[in-house]
């Protein structure tokens, strides 16, 4: 079974400054999928940003780019030039490859608050 | 591409009472998921579907809960004799293959009082 463990509960930055959200995760597999959502108090999760395990190059979207360290199971989340928007939950999240890939493992999230 | 969305937004009933959902899916997405998020912690996969067909079923889903996917393309998700350790944020998401992201509702919220 895969875990994912996320060690910061809050988190707190000033705008216009630069936070990263840890992540960790315990896998037999070899193909997987690894995710970072975002859920803002309005409470729909959106995907922030995702990262396929066989390629090495770290995922980036806009202000959003990860760290993903395969051999330590370490997928954190940089969040550049914070914003007022960006306070929300963020759960970091696990998916198996494969043809039959379908299931979703999420950490318990690190609320991010961004101060103006 | 109006979104994943989930009726009713809350939902208060009293123990041992039975409480339906329902989900629609993103137009033409086969696939389609219920979760449960608890206070505090990350959504829990619940049950699964493509198409009309269930295909897995956590053991979180006890012989209570009942989840249904008539035509491939609404769900229901049903719950009995409702206990309060029902209490949660429920949430349905869809895709439309196995490799894509997977797009949520705004969840429905239950209290079991």
């Amino acid at each position: 079974a895969q875990t994912v463990t996320q060690s910061q509960p809050e988190m707190s930055v000033q705008e216009a400054e630069t936070v990263t959200l840890s992540c960790t995760y315990d896998t037999s597999e070899n193909n997987y999928y690894l995710f970072w959502y975002k859920q803002p108090p309005s409470r729909q999760m959106i995907l922030v940003i995702r990262q396929e395990a066989y390629k090495q190059q770290n995922a980036t979207e806009n202000r959003f780019s990860v760290n993903f360290q395969k051999a330590a199971k370490s997928f954190s989340l940089k969040i550049s030039d914070s914003q007022l928007g960006d306070t929300a939950m963020y759960f970091c999240a696990f998916m198996k490859g494969g043809g039959s890939n379908y299931k979703l493992t999420f950490g318990k999230g690190t609320l991010l608050t961004v101060n103006p | 591409d109006t979104g994943v969305s989930q009726n009713p937004r809350h939902k208060i009933t009293k123990r041992g009472q039975n409480v339906t959902f329902r989900c629609d899916p993103i137009s033409e997405h086969n696939r389609l998921y219920w979760y449960r998020q608890t206070l505090g912690q990350g959504p829990e996969f619940l049950t699964y579907f493509q198409n009309e067909a269930q295909l897995e079923k956590s053991r979180l889903l006890s012989d209570r809960f009942s989840a249904e996917r008539p035509k491939g393309s609404f769900s229901t998700l049903e719950i009995q004799r409702t206990e309060q350790g029902d209490s949660a944020m429920y949430l349905c998401a869809s895709s439309p293959d196995g490799l894509s992201p997977l797009h949520f509702g705004n969840g429905t919220r239950l209290t079991v009082t």
